[in-house]
């Protein structure tokens, strides 16, 4: 069955470091690959999406992702974090016949002042 | 902007009784789905929704749940007689087309079973 892993369930960093989040996942077809954000009291909502092309995905707010596929991976990653982007961020992907997305864990993120 | 509303935000309920949770999508959306998540884990599919009948169902979705689109607007879903272990928070979502395409998703309702 597919999952996805999310290897960081809490990351502390201070503003201005340098964010990477990893994300695994297990499938061996193609697949579409998202992250989504859900900021503290608001919905989930899309950061970025790969579904074909550029493996290299910028998405809102400074938010980039690489899709490497013989890694199986697309880690999210911001140059300088900012303390407005304290939140969880969710890996999904979905298989590209299916409707369903299937989530990792999720990592809180924390960026203190 | 539009978005996902559901309602209600909250419901609590006894072991057993039925309980009907609401979701509005976006308007021009022709996919709907269902996910939960349980307090501490991971977000889970329930079902999807297109056409006015269920396109895909996980394990999860067994006889006791079911899903409406009693109207134009409104796309409920039912727990008939719920368990402990339906507690979770329940996320509706809508999207334009499948696969590659962004699923918004609303608030989500807390669900506690007592």
């Amino acid at each position: 069955a597919q999952s996805v892993s999310q290897h960081n369930h809490h990351v502390i960093l201070s503003e201005a470091a340098s964010l990477e989040l990893g994300c695994n996942y297990s499938y061996g077809g193609t697949v579409n690959l998202f992250w989504y954000v859900q900021y503290p009291g608001q919905h989930l909502q899309l950061l970025l999406k790969y579904f074909s092309g550029d493996p290299l995905v910028k998405g809102i707010k400074g938010f980039e992702a690489e899709f490497i596929k013989s890694k199986f991976s697309f880690n999210l990653r911001k140059p300088s974090v900012q303390w407005s982007d304290t939140a969880e961020y969710f890996c999904a992907v979905n298989e590209d016949s299916n409707y369903q997305l299937i989530w990792g864990a999720g990592t809180k993120l924390i960026i203190k002042p | 902007e539009p978005e996902v509303t559901q309602t209600p935000s909250h419901q609590v309920t006894q072991m057993g009784q039925e309980v009907i949770l609401r979701c509005v999508p976006i308007s021009n959306h022709l996919y709907f789905y269902w996910y939960r998540q349980i307090l501490g884990q991971k977000v889970e599919f329930l079902v999807s929704f297109y056409n006015n009948e269920i396109s895909e169902k996980s394990e999860i979705f067994d006889d006791q749940f079911s899903v409406e689109r009693p109207d134009g607007s409104n796309f409920t879903l039912k727990i008939r007689s719920t368990k402990l272990e339906d507690s979770a928070m329940y996320f509706c979502a809508s999207s334009k087309d499948r696969g590659m395409d962004e699923q918004f998703f609303g608030p989500g309702t807390r669900l506690t079973v007592l």
